[in-house]
């Protein structure tokens, strides 16, 4: 089975240029995640979808960040105006969820390969 | 503000030897407790979980342990091997229901 799909793997563009990460989570998965990696605050929380309604966006750093999920299958993160500071790798996660009332959810998350982003 | 914390950065270990990875968290609704692994390039992977209820957990060379009153846990991995280097996350839920909150990884090399 394919896992998570990110995509790109790598993007380098300049700064106030428009960026557009993309995300095929697990099929049958109902949960998905951005989380954003860096050295000086490891891996944050971005947001998350469940059943493809965001759920928990407040860990999104500010307006120029935006991401939809339009259907099962898909989801974007779009930065716009990236921002040096914005340099990081991105990463997308699925989980086989049962939804918010479920029960007997381990909170595995199953993670992309991630996208690097250099903002210069 | 950092809720789950992992202080060491890095950590050298020998070949067949003991590594002890170490984890803090904050918030006490948190009610399981994970451990990805990550190789650079790659994205993190599920290694092991505890649940709240219990103490510990062990699955082959890996166990962790919980102690709920120091919230602390801790991530065992006897005997260690060159493979096992990679950064390894600590992470937890339970408070916002769903989401992981994750330490900022420990850097292990396990020298042959």
């Amino acid at each position: 089975d394919a896992g998570v799909i990110q995509s790109p793997r790598h993007e380098v563009t300049e700064m106030g240029q428009e960026v557009t990460l993309r995300c095929k989570p697990i099929s049958g998965h109902n949960s998905l995640f951005w989380y954003r990696q860096t050295m000086m605050r490891g891996l944050e929380l971005l947001i998350y979808f469940n059943n493809n309604v965001p759920i928990d966006d407040s860990g999104m750093p500010e307006d120029r960040f935006s991401a939809k999920m339009p259907n099962a299958s898909f989801s974007t993160l779009k930065i716009q105006p990236s921002e040096p500071r914005d340099s990081a790798v991105y990463f997308c996660a699925s989980s086989p969820r049962l939804g918010l009332a479920g029960g007997g959810d381990t909170g595995e998350l199953f993670f992309g390969e991630g996208s690097r982003l250099t903002v210069l | 503000d950092q809720q789950v914390k992992q202080n060491s950065p890095s950590l050298s270990v020998q070949e067949g030897r003991i590594s002890i990875l170490n984890c803090d968290y904050t918030n006490s609704m948190f009610d399981y407790f994970l451990w990805y692994k990550k190789y650079p390039a790659e994205g993190p992977t599920f290694l092991i979980s505890i649940s709240s209820i219990k103490d510990k957990n062990e699955d082959g060379r890996f166990t962790v342990f919980l102690n709920k009153s120091a919230k602390h846990l801790s991530l065992h991995i006897v005997p260690s091997q060159p493979g096992d280097s990679a950064v390894y996350f600590c992470a937890a839920s339970g408070d916002s229901g769903y989401a992981l909150n994750f330490g900022k990884g420990t850097s292990l090399l396990v020298t042959p």
